[in-house]
């Protein structure tokens, strides 16, 4: 079946460094599509989102890209920080309602 | 102030019991799911409800049974819990009627099945 997953499971940096998260989606009928943040021990938390009438959109330290021709989405964090490590996940829908369909998580390192 | 919370947090059982989890959303969303969690992480859609009514039914075994008594509340009742259904149960809700679909998620409970 179509699923969405990202590139890499993992991924270090240094504190300070921008930080780039992958994900390649197969399902050209999505309309929406989502980062999560998800901490040990606690729920998926929105971060940022996008539209696919979109290619870019920005947040607080935080943008999201979108090339819907190669169906490929990132998620950029600018100026990693130790409390942005986590783990990352894309998610896309068909809309308002619909259930979300993830991707497999990038578990970010971030030392200092 | 917590918009979606979970109760158990944790719920560790035998094989064979009967449990329940619960969800409640207060930020006046219409549409709620449950998502299974496993041990490698992958989120997967189980069930969702707009309004009390039953829309997404993923394959899940039917010992699983969710229950919405109305639109703030989505229950998930588990039969003869099994060793497999080990995993962190999430809940989540959105808005069906708005126009951005975002879905925001409770804490989670983690079921441990021995």
């Amino acid at each position: 079946g179509e699923s969405v997953g990202l590139h890499l499971p993992t991924l270090s940096v240094q504190e300070g460094d921008n930080s780039i998260i992958n994900c390649a989606y197969s399902n050209s009928a999505s309309d929406y599509f989502i980062w999560y943040k998800q901490e040990s021990g606690k729920g998926p938390q929105f971060i940022i989102d996008i539209r696919s009438n979109m290619d870019k959109r920005q947040g607080q330290r935080v943008t999201v890209l979108l090339n819907k021709t190669v169906k490929h989405l990132s998620l950029q964090i600018a100026a990693t920080q130790p409390g942005d490590s986590a783990v990352y996940f894309c998610a896309e829908n068909m809309g308002s309602g619909t259930a979300l369909i993830f991707g497999k998580g990038t578990t970010l390192s971030v030392s200092s | 102030d917590t918009a979606v919370s979970q109760t158990p947090k944790y719920l560790v059982t035998q094989m064979g019991n009967d449990k329940s989890i619960k969800c409640e959303q207060n930020l006046g969303h219409d549409t709620m799911y449950w998502y299974k969690q496993d041990s490698k992480k992958f989120l997967k859609i189980m069930f969702s409800y707009n309004n009390k009514e039953l829309i997404i039914n993923e394959t899940v075994p039917n010992r699983f049974s969710p229950k919405s008594p109305d639109k703030a509340h989505l229950n998930l009742h588990i039969n003869s819990l099994e060793l497999g259904d080990s995993a962190v149960y999430f809940c989540a809700s959105s808005l069906k009627s708005g126009r951005v679909a975002t879905q925001y998620f409770g804490p989670g409970t983690r079921l441990l099945v021995l």
